[in-house]
């Protein structure tokens, strides 16, 4: 049972144009939500998080919009670069002591010269 | 101030044999996870150690275990090695989970041959 999905396994996008990544989840209990950035042979470096008090988060280039009533959240990155072509994994905590956290797939971004 | 670190990077091992993972925290991390990544599956939780017990465990089999020292550093271990178990070992530390997330190292590629 995946309650965290990213549907997209992968995603192409011109440089200077805005990327879009999409995660899903089933649990409501979720009530935090994290996006990590992974290059190859490297480990996962934390982006953005967001708490389900809010339904957006703004970084630089990265944003992060929550929508609770249809369990979806968003990460925006405009304008995308080169350096931004990596794996994007977004995931999911509840707010008690169990820090667990669950992972979608990941999403392979693919920015175009 | 020192990142965590994983040792070994690289690792060959033989269908049936045993191994040990090892994982130094950023210090003054008292929390240390343990996932297994492979394509196409994202990010697995194998388990979560916090000042020496584990608070949390994923759903795999009794051959994965893992242990934490007073010192936080954390060794997974993984016993009868079979050839699915290759994969990129991560480990991640961090004092707060859910304000700043994880800090991941950058793994060890296990290959069972």
């Amino acid at each position: 049972d995946q309650q965290v999905k990213q549907n997209s396994p992968s995603l192409s996008v011109q440089e200077g144009r805005i990327s879009i990544l999409n995660c899903d989840y089933t649990n409501s209990m979720f009530d935090y939500f994290l996006w990590y950035k992974k290059y190859p042979a490297e480990g996962p470096t934390f982006l953005i998080s967001i708490s389900s008090i809010k339904d957006k988060n703004e970084d630089g280039r990265f944003t992060v919009f929550l929508n609770k009533s249809a369990k979806h959240l968003s990460l925006h990155i405009v304008p995308s670069q080169p350096g931004d072509s990596a794996v994007y994994f977004c995931a999911a905590t509840t707010g008690d002591s169990n820090y667990q956290l669950i992972w979608g797939a990941g999403t392979k971004l693919i920015i175009k010269p | 101030k020192a990142g965590v670190t994983q040792t070994p990077r690289y690792l060959i091992k033989t269908r049936g044999q045993q191994v040990t993972l090892s994982c130094s925290p950023i210090s003054g991390h008292r929390s240390v996870s343990w996932y297994q990544q492979t394509p196409g599956q994202g990010l697995q939780f194998l388990f979560e150690y916090f000042s020496e017990t584990q608070r949390n465990k994923g759903n795999f089999p009794g051959r994965f275990s893992g242990r934490q020292f007073s010192n936080s550093r954390s060794e997974m271990n993984v016993s009868t090695l079979e050839l699915g178990d290759s994969a990129l070992y991560l480990c991640a530390s961090s004092q707060t989970p859910q304000i700043n997330g994880y800090t991941f190292g950058s793994g060890t590629r296990l290959t069972v041959v």
